[in-house]
């Protein structure tokens, strides 16, 4: 089946770092999603890019869909303590039998020192 | 507003008992979803409703029951729970069709079984 390969799975970074995560896997998505999630509540949704070789900010963060389709990455510049979360990419691809069906990576867990 | 409500919260339940998890949307999203998460790993996938019907049953145990009353709403029902069915349950829901159907997260409902 797909998979999404997520690296680094943990983080502990000095407030003010930048931070770069990426997904890999061996099928081509359609779509890239990346999500944060704080304990105890939902994952919420930080950038979607939809074109190979899309680059899309959101204030302090920077996504990229991989030109070949099967990758993406995320950066978070000039961390600060309340970037403190998990965050996940995922993979949707659209079609037939995939009604909004999304691959998850594992995760990326960031500590932030103050 | 992309708010997904899920209610309760919190829930602890015998496995002999029958509850109901709710999840509520009015964006006008036509699929909805529900995942199954353990602690620090990604959600999976459990049921998908398009139209309000059962698109997707991700061969899970018939002790959860899904029910989709309506275009904005979504219930989980649960019988005969298990104590390793205890985790966060988080409803989802997005535009249908072929596109940008990106899927917006409620916080969750906190399951224990005991």
């Amino acid at each position: 089946g797909q998979q999404l390969n997520q690296s680094p799975q943990s983080m502990f970074i000095q407030e003010g770092e930048d931070v770069s995560m990426n997904c890999t896997s061996s099928s081509i998505f359609n779509t890239w999603l990346w999500y944060k999630q704080d304990p105890g509540e939902g994952p919420v949704l930080l950038i979607a890019l939809y074109k190979a070789g899309e680059l899309t900010s959101n204030g302090r963060l920077t996504a990229q869909f991989g030109i070949t389709r099967k990758d993406s990455f995320l950066n978070i510049s000039a961390s600060i303590p309340s970037d403190v979360g998990i965050y996940f990419c995922a993979g949707q691809v659209l079609g037939s039998g995939n009604t909004g069906k999304l691959i998850f990576g594992q995760g990326t867990t960031l500590q932030v020192k103050p | 507003d992309t708010e997904v409500t899920q209610t309760p919260k919190h829930l602890v339940m015998g496995m002999t008992n029958k509850k109901s998890l709710k999840c509520e949307q009015h964006m006008g999203h036509r699929a909805m979803y529900w995942y199954k998460q353990k602690a620090k790993k990604p959600p999976e996938l459990m049921f998908v409703y398009s139209y309000e019907k059962l698109s997707i049953n991700e061969s899970v145990p018939s002790r959860f029951s899904p029910e989709c009353p309506n275009s904005s709403l979504l219930n989980l029902h649960l019988h005969a729970l298990q104590p390793e069915d205890s985790a966060l349950y988080l409803c989802a829901s997005s535009q249908e069709g072929p596109g940008k159907n990106i899927q917006y997260f409620g916080a969750g409902t906190r399951l224990s079984v005991l």
